[in-house]
């Protein structure tokens, strides 16, 4: 149980086109959904913090107009990366938070973006 | 501030024992997770500590000290696939995740 998948798994765009980037949990209602990104052989840094129906929390410095989030389901959230740059290659990282007792998160696979 | 600390990066032999340490400084404890990271892929669990001593599962045990803000994630009989980053987390009172920068582990045969 407690799946979480993510798709694109790879996408190379090019510099000012727009990339929408799912997260979904297969087996389980998340409340809380988190965007992490992570730049190579660095650790994960948190990006937002969405809660289904409604808007999501940015962390300091991530500009929510270009890292749109919409949380419009239990199962769903979505990140749009909006004008994409080079500088916004990165490797995105979802993870979901379900009722259990611990808050564990569950991690998807990871979305590599390459923007040319 | 909040702070987790951690080895920036480890060496260890096949088939030995590691420890990897992990201390941190956070508003409030709801507890402090493992977690594996391979390189390109995202992480993947490994064990949850919220109480005072050793958990053990299969290789791995984590051992936690709530008093001394203190952590340690053990591997024993190291096999060449757990060449991977391992990366602390703690939950503070707001039950946001502050995350360690991770321990790179190279394993050697």
């Amino acid at each position: 149980g407690a799946v979480v998948s993510q798709h694109p798994s790879r996408v190379i765009c090019k510099s000012g086109t727009s990339v929408k980037i799912e997260c979904r949990s297969l087996d389980f209602q998340a409340t809380t959904m988190f965007w992490y990104r992570q730049f190579p052989k660095k650790s994960l840094m948190l990006m937002a913090t969405s809660n289904e129906g409604s808007k999501a929390t940015y962390e300091q410095g991530v500009e929510k107009d270009k890292f749109l989030i919409n949380h419009a389901s239990l199962t769903l959230s979505t990140l749009t990366v909006t004008s994409a740059h080079p500088e916004d290659s990165s490797f995105y990282i979802c993870s979901a938070k379900g009722a259990k007792d611990y808050n564990e998160q569950f991690f998807g696979p990871g979305t590599r973006l390459t923007v040319l | 501030g909040q702070n987790i600390d951690q080895p920036t990066e480890m060496t260890a032999t096949e088939g030995a024992i590691v420890q990897i340490n992990c201390t941190y400084q956070t508003s409030g404890f709801n507890g402090l997770f493992w977690y594996q990271q391979h390189a390109g892929e995202a992480p993947t669990f490994l064990s949850y500590n919220v109480l005072d001593g050793l958990e053990e599962k299969g290789r791995f045990s984590s051992f936690l000290s709530r008093s001394k803000g203190y952590s340690y994630l053990l591997l024993k009989e190291l096999q060449m696939k757990d060449s991977a980053s391992y990366l602390c987390a703690v939950t503070d009172s707001n039950y946001q995740l502050i995350w360690g920068a991770g321990t790179k582990l190279i394993i050697k045969p």
